[in-house]
C-alpha cells in the first residue's frame, strides 16, 4: 500500500499569511495526487486534481505542485473562511490513501 | 447541479447489517465510477471502496473486505453499501463520492455527498 504523509499535522497562521502543506507518499505516484478541504462537520470538498488542477469553482489562491512523491497546497493569503483540515489523496492505485490531514488554524 | 444524498445510516449492534444508499442526481450517473469514505469521530479520511460504471470493476480496504459490498442500480441512480458484522471500529460518518470522468482528472473525486453516521455499539 502507499503510505501518504502529510507536514505539518497542524499550523497557526495569520488572516494574508502564505501557508503550505507537504504531502509525500511512499512511492511514485506520477500526479495522481488530490487535495481536499474539510470544515468541521462538513463533508470534504475537492479543491485539486492531477497535482496541480484546480477543481471548477475552486479560487485560484489554491495552488498545487508536485510529482512523483513530493507535493505541496499552497493557499497564497489566508482568509477565514480558509480555516479548515486538508488532506491529500493518492488515485494511483488501489488502495487509495489519505494523508492523515493538516489543521489550519487561526492565530 | 450534482447532488449526492447518503441515507441508511443508523445504530446498529456488534455483528448486525445495515445498507447505505446513496442517491445521485445532476449528472449521468451511469457514466461515473463511485467511492465511499468514512471518518471515524475525530478521525482522518479512510477509502472503503470503489466501483466502475458499469460494476465491471470493485475495489475495497482491506478493513472490510468480505464483510462490505458495493453495488449500484444505474437504472436507479443509486449506489449502495452493504454492511455485515459490523465492530465498533466501523463506526464512522460514511461518505459517497464521485469519480471524475474525464481524461483529465479521471479517478480523483469531484463531489462529496454530505455524509450519514453509522454507530456501531451494543
Amino acid at each position: 500500500d502507499i503510505q501518504m504523509t502529510q507536514s505539518p499535522s497542524s499550523l497557526s497562521a495569520s488572516v494574508g499569511d502564505r501557508v503550505t502543506i507537504t504531502c509525500r507518499a511512499s512511492q511514485g505516484i506520477s500526479n495522481y495526487l488530490a487535495w481536499f478541504q474539510q470544515k468541521p462537520g462538513k463533508a470534504p470538498k475537492s479543491l485539486i486534481y492531477a497535482a496541480s488542477s484546480l477543481q471548477s469553482g475552486v479560487p485560484s489562491k489554491f495552488s498545487g505542485s508536485g510529482s512523483g512523491t513530493d507535493f505541496t497546497l499552497t493557499i497564497s493569503s489566508l482568509q477565514p473562511e480558509d480555516f479548515a483540515t486538508y488532506y491529500c489523496q493518492q488515485y494511483n492505485s488501489y488502495p487509495l490513501t489519505f494523508g492523515q490531514g493538516t489543521k489550519v488554524e487561526i492565530k | 447541479e450534482v447532488q449526492l444524498v447518503e441515507s441508511g445510516g443508523g445504530l446498529v449492534k456488534p455483528g448486525g447489517s445495515l445498507r447505505l444508499s446513496c442517491a445521485a442526481s445532476g449528472f449521468t450517473f451511469s457514466s461515473y465510477s463511485m467511492n465511499w469514505v468514512r471518518q471515524a469521530p475525530g478521525k482522518g479520511l479512510e477509502w472503503v471502496s470503489s466501483i466502475s460504471s458499469s460494476s465491471s470493476y470493485i475495489y475495497y480496504a482491506d478493513s472490510v473486505k468480505g464483510r462490505f459490498t458495493i453495488s449500484r442500480d444505474n437504472a436507479k441512480n443509486s449506489l449502495y453499501l452493504q454492511m455485515n458484522s459490523l465492530r465498533a471500529e466501523d463506526t464512522a460518518v460514511y461518505y459517497c463520492a464521485r469519480e471524475c470522468s474525464s481524461t483529465s482528472c479521471y479517478g480523483a473525486p469531484d463531489y462529496w455527498g454530505q455524509g450519514t453516521l453509522v454507530t456501531v455499539s451494543s
